[in-house]
This record gives structure tokens, C-alpha cells and sequence, in this order.
């Protein structure tokens, strides 16, 4: 069965600070991974996601994640923060083959001043 | 409409109410998902569409809950006799890829409240 666990509900950085958020997954099969990011009262956006080519995926605004097959990980991170990342990132597993996203918990992004 | 069209954007009713939550998907987006966002929550799945294949129901909390899409399009979900516990964000999703390996485009959401 597939699970995503997001180790971080909250994480505060300061502006021009890396950012780390950190997700962890369990997939039986090749698995396809997502990065979403959720602005306040607002729907979800894709930032990027892992469908088995490079397993350093870039995205949008600056951040990309690393698919670490050994290590069932999919941090996100950015080398330097800025105000408007302010935000809830979900983490998301799929199987290939089946058509469920299975979202992590989220954790919300403060940047700070 | 560009992007996927929700409404009404919040709504308020009072317990043993009946709602109905409206999702307009990108047209040509053959896949169409339901989800739940409650406080502090990740996002449950509720239901999924797929072309006019028969829905998966399965993530459906109770018998109270209902979807139908209608012509491929537009979805309704339907909620009857509100309880508390169903205040959440609904959030419908819609994608062109048939498995779970593209981009879902989200709506705004729909913001219930249960009185």
C-alpha cells in the first residue's frame, strides 16, 4: 500500500535561507511523486514531480526535489527563501498503474523578515 | 474557463441541510477527483471519475455523500443532512492523464460550514 509521511508540519525560515521540507514514502511499485504548494484560500499548485526520468527534479520558483530510491525520500528544497514561498507544501505518492494520490499532511512554510 | 471553476466558493447551512457543491473541470479533462481538506489535514479522497467509466466511490465518508458527473463535464457532489463534522474544504481536481502519473489541476475549493 502506498503512504506519504511528511516529517514536518511546520517549518519557519528566513528570507535568503535554504528551505527544506522533508517527505518520505512507501510504494510497492515504481512510485510517482508529487510536490504541491497551497497559497491561502487557494486550490493546489503543481511545483514538480518524479515520474521516473532524472531523479533531480526541478521545478517552478526555484525548488527542486531529489528522488532517493534507497532512502524512500522526496525533499523538496530551494537555496534561498523568499517571502512569497510563505505556504502549505504537500507531498504526494501514485502507483503507476492505478489512478490514487495519496497526499501527505502538509507542512507550512513561514519565512521570516 | 481556463482553469477548473468551483462554486459556491463558501457555504454556510445549518445542520440537516441539504448542499450541493458545483466543479466545472478544464474541458478535455477526462479525470475528475473529489477531495476533503479538513483543519490541520492532509487531503482525503472521496471519489473519482473517469471519462464514462462507473465512478470509483469508494472514499465516500457516508451514505449521506453523493457525486454524479454529468455528460463528462460538470460534477456535482452532493451532501445530504449536514452534520458538523462535514465543515471542511471540498476541493475537486481535474486531470487529462487516465493513471495517477499527471498534473491535477485544482480548484479554489468550496468552504463548507456546518452551524
Amino acid at each position: 500500500a502506498q503512504s506519504v509521511t511528511q516529517l514536518d508540519s511546520h517549518v519557519s525560515v528566513s528570507e535568503g535561507t535554504p528551505v527544506l521540507l522533508r517527505c518520505n514514502y512507501s510504494s510497492s511499485y515504481s512510485p510517482s511523486l508529487f510536490w504541491y504548494v497551497q497559497h491561502p484560500n487557494k486550490g493546489l499548485q503543481l511545483l514538480l514531480k518524479y515520474t521516473s526520468a532524472a531523479t533531480l527534479v526541478k521545478g517552478i520558483n526555484g525548488f527542486e526535489a531529489e528522488f532517493k530510491k534507497s532512502e524512500t525520500s522526496f525533499h523538496l528544497t530551494k537555496p534561498s527563501a523568499h517571502m512569497s514561498d510563505a505556504a502549505e507544501y504537500f507531498c504526494v505518492v501514485s502507483d503507476r498503474g492505478t489512478y490514487k494520490y495519496i497526499f501527505g499532511t502538509g507542512t507550512r512554510l513561514k519565512v521570516l523578515a | 474557463g481556463a482553469g477548473v471553476s468551483q462554486s459556491p466558493s463558501n457555504k454556510v447551512t445549518e445542520k440537516g441541510k441539504d448542499v450541493e457543491l458545483r466543479c466545472d473541470p478544464i474541458s478535455g479533462h477526462t479525470a475528475l477527483y473529489w477531495y476533503r481538506q479538513s483543519l490541520g489535514q492532509g487531503l482525503e479522497f472521496l471519489i473519482y471519475f473517469q471519462g464514462n467509466s462507473a465512478p470509483d466511490k469508494s472514499g465516500l465518508p457516508s451514505d449521506r455523500f453523493s457525486a454524479e458527473r454529468t455528460g463528462g463535464s460538470v460534477s456535482t457532489l452532493t451532501i445530504q443532512r449536514t452534520q458538523q463534522e462535514d465543515s471542511a474544504v471540498y476541493l475537486c481536481a481535474s486531470s487529462r492523464a487516465q493513471g495517477a502519473t499527471g498534473e491535477l489541476f485544482f480548484g479554489e475549493g468550496s468552504r463548507l460550514t456546518v452551524l
